[in-house]
């Protein structure tokens, strides 16, 4: 079956960094994709990887590995307004989305 | 990035009556649109699948005649809740691509549904 794994829940401290892992097994891979949603939102798009390596977009970076199903989210700088749901998502051979359930991130002074 | 905009943003409605949620791409075609459901502390559930002109594909165990998705045109797709129970309180989502492949999913800003 398809399967995302991420961790339920995280905690950081202001001004830190932080890496949420992500980890997927799909029929097929079209790349995966990582959003951010705060509480009663809809997800806002932060990333996607097709390739391997490292994307970088200004606090936030993204990595991907295809060899091992493995992705993660890179955060930096930590802010307040960083408290949210992170999003692993995967895009499987029919171009269908998986969704990971998400990890609660929360970020203390 | 693109915008999706879905209506309403919330809505209370009594047992037993029928709520359509409206979503538009306002800045592009969307050929396919995708219906999500989350629970509080879970993740998106997808729904639905709807294309323009032709009859929405349902994930199993969604009840197509409850949940009623009609995708007339490349710009708007609608979800009707009928006889609404309270079980069908939730958040849903809708969600659209201007083409297949590698492009990223723009989230309309979602539908709070309480049912009293």
């Amino acid at each position: 079956g398809q399967n995302i794994d991420q961790p339920t829940e995280m905690t950081a401290t202001e001004g830190a960094i932080v890496q949420i892992n992500c980890t997927y097994q799909t029929s097929g891979f079209n790349g995966l994709f990582w959003y951010q949603q705060h509480a009663g939102e809809a997800p806002t798009f932060l990333s996607y990887n097709v390739l391997d390596g490292l994307e970088e977009k200004g606090r936030f970076s993204s990595f991907l590995s295809r060899s091992k199903g493995y992705s993660y989210l890179l955060l930096k700088e930590l802010q307040m307004k960083d408290s949210a749901s992170y999003l692993c998502a995967a895009l499987d051979s029919n171009y269908q989305l998986i969704w990971g359930a998400g990890t609660k991130l929360i970020i203390k002074p | 990035g693109a915008v999706v905009s879905q209506h309403p943003s919330w809505v209370i409605c009594k047992s037993g009556t029928s709520v359509k949620i409206e979503c538009r791409s306002l800045d592009f075609q969307a050929t396919t649109m995708f219906w999500y459901r989350q629970f509080p502390k879970q993740s998106l559930m997808l729904m639905a699948t709807s294309n323009e002109g032709s009859k929405a594909t349902y994930e199993q165990g969604v009840e197509k005649d409850k949940f009623l998705i009609n995708h007339a045109s490349l710009t708007l797709s609608t979800l009707t809740v009928t006889s609404a129970h309270p079980e069908d309180s939730s958040f849903y989502i809708c969600s659209a691509r201007d083409g297949q492949g590698d492009t990223e999913a723009f989230f309309g800003q979602g539908t709070r549904l309480t049912v009293v």
